[in-house]
Formats: structure tokens, C-alpha cells, sequence
């Protein structure tokens, strides 16, 4: 099995604060997902990108940015935190041959 | 109209029940269908996986796919109290991984 792992399991961040969340997967798979997911809302697709440099927005992309530099990195940054943002963040790895979606453990991100 | 619709639940069986879990989806072009699990305060794990109609069994788990009718179920046998979870359904309109969930059906097994 794909190995999804995200760099802070609980971030407490300040309004206005630049935040970064950080996942790496295992199996250089190319396609990897960021959702964030609130009580009521389920998961919601925040950003994707299906190759180095490559991203693209998915359905809630405001306030928030991506970086690709290396195939196994994807990582998710809030360019300046708000309130609304406090959710649970998700990373995903996809495997091509199985269509199987592989998560990680999640980051909890709560802003003050 | 959402685009994968579940009862949010709670669904409540007793301990050695069968849990029947529906979800419904509106593009006749989805292609692949997923079932995930979630315990509280941890991240969704695949359970079940299906592509083509009918049923796919793996051990206690059962999963139906009727693509003319729109829907897929998870049959739980034997349900136990930890299987007690939020099940997620999530569908795949384009092999890309950009599966599109539903918001989960909380399911409580009583001992």
C-alpha cells in the first residue's frame, strides 16, 4: 500500500499567519489531493496536481495555494490564516493501477 | 443536487446484524466506486472498492453496484461493535483520482 505522511498531526496557528502543511507519499505516484473536512461539509477538494509543477484548483480553492516541487511532496500553504480555515486536512496519494485514493493521517488545524 | 448522495444517519443495528449502507450518484459516466471508513478523529481508509454491476464480496463486506439504477450499498454481515464508524462513499468520473465523496453515513453497532 501506498505511505501518506503529513508533517504536523495538530497546528495551532494565529489570524494572519503563513501556514504550511507538508505530506509525502512513498510509491511515486503522480497524482496527489488536498481536501479539508468539516462537520456537515464531508470532504472537500482543495487542490490537486497530477505532476511535478503541476496543480490545479478543485472546488474550494480561495486562500489557499500549493507547492510541487518533487514528485513525492505536495505540499498546502495558507498564505494568510483565518478562523474559517480551522478544519481537519487531508492528503491523498492516488494509485494509478488500482484506483485506489490513500490517505494520510490528517493535520488539525485550528486558527485563533 | 448533490453529486453522491447518503443518509447521514445515524444507523443503529445490533451486534451480529447486517448494516445496509445506500449511496446514490448523479453522473452516468462515474466510472469506479469506493467505499471508505472512517473512525473519529482518523483519516478515511478504502475498504471496498467496485467497477462493474453486481456484487463484490471481501469477507464480512459486500459491495453492490446497479450503474442503470444510479446506486451503490455496503452489506455489513455479522456487524460487530467495531465497525461502529462514519462510511464514506466516493465515486470516480475520470480514472484520475478525483473522487467525489458523499458525507458519510454514521453507523453505530450495539453490543
Amino acid at each position: 500500500d501506498v505511505k501518506v505522511t503529513q508533517s504536523s498531526r495538530y497546528l495551532v496557528k494565529r489570524t494572519g499567519e503563513k501556514v504550511f502543511l507538508e505530506c509525502v507519499q512513498d510509491m511515486d505516484h503522480e497524482n496527489m489531493f488536498w481536501y479539508r473536512q468539516d462537520p456537515g461539509l464531508g470532504l472537500r477538494l482543495i487542490y490537486f496536481s497530477y505532476d511535478v509543477k503541476m496543480k490545479e484548483k478543485g472546488d474550494i480553492p480561495e486562500g489557499y495555494s500549493v507547492s510541487r516541487e518533487k514528485k513525492e511532496r505536495f505540499s498546502l500553504i495558507l498564505e494568510s490564516a483565518s478562523t474559517n480555515q480551522t478544519s481537519m486536512y487531508l492528503c491523498a496519494a492516488y494509485r494509478t493501477d488500482t484506483g485506489e485514493l490513500f490517505f494520510g493521517e490528517g493535520s488539525r488545524l485550528t486558527v485563533l | 443536487q448533490k453529486e453522491v448522495e447518503q443518509n447521514s444517519g445515524p444507523l443503529s443495528v445490533p451486534e451480529g446484524a447486517i448494516a445496509s449502507l445506500n449511496c446514490t450518484y448523479s453522473d452516468r459516466g462515474s466510472q469506479s466506486f469506493f467505499w471508505y471508513r472512517q473512525y473519529s478523529g482518523k483519516s478515511p481508509e478504502l475498504i471496498m472498492f467496485i467497477y462493474s454491476n453486481g456484487d463484490k464480496e471481501d469477507g464480512r463486506f459486500t459491495a453492490q453496484l446497479n450503474k442503470a439504477s444510479q446506486y451503490v450499498s455496503l452489506l455489513i454481515r455479522d456487524s460487530q461493535p467495531s465497525d461502529s464508524a462514519t462510511y464514506l462513499c466516493a465515486v470516480n468520473h475520470n480514472q484520475g483520482g478525483k473522487l467525489i465523496f458523499g458525507q458519510g453515513t454514521e453507523l453505530s453497532v450495539k453490543p
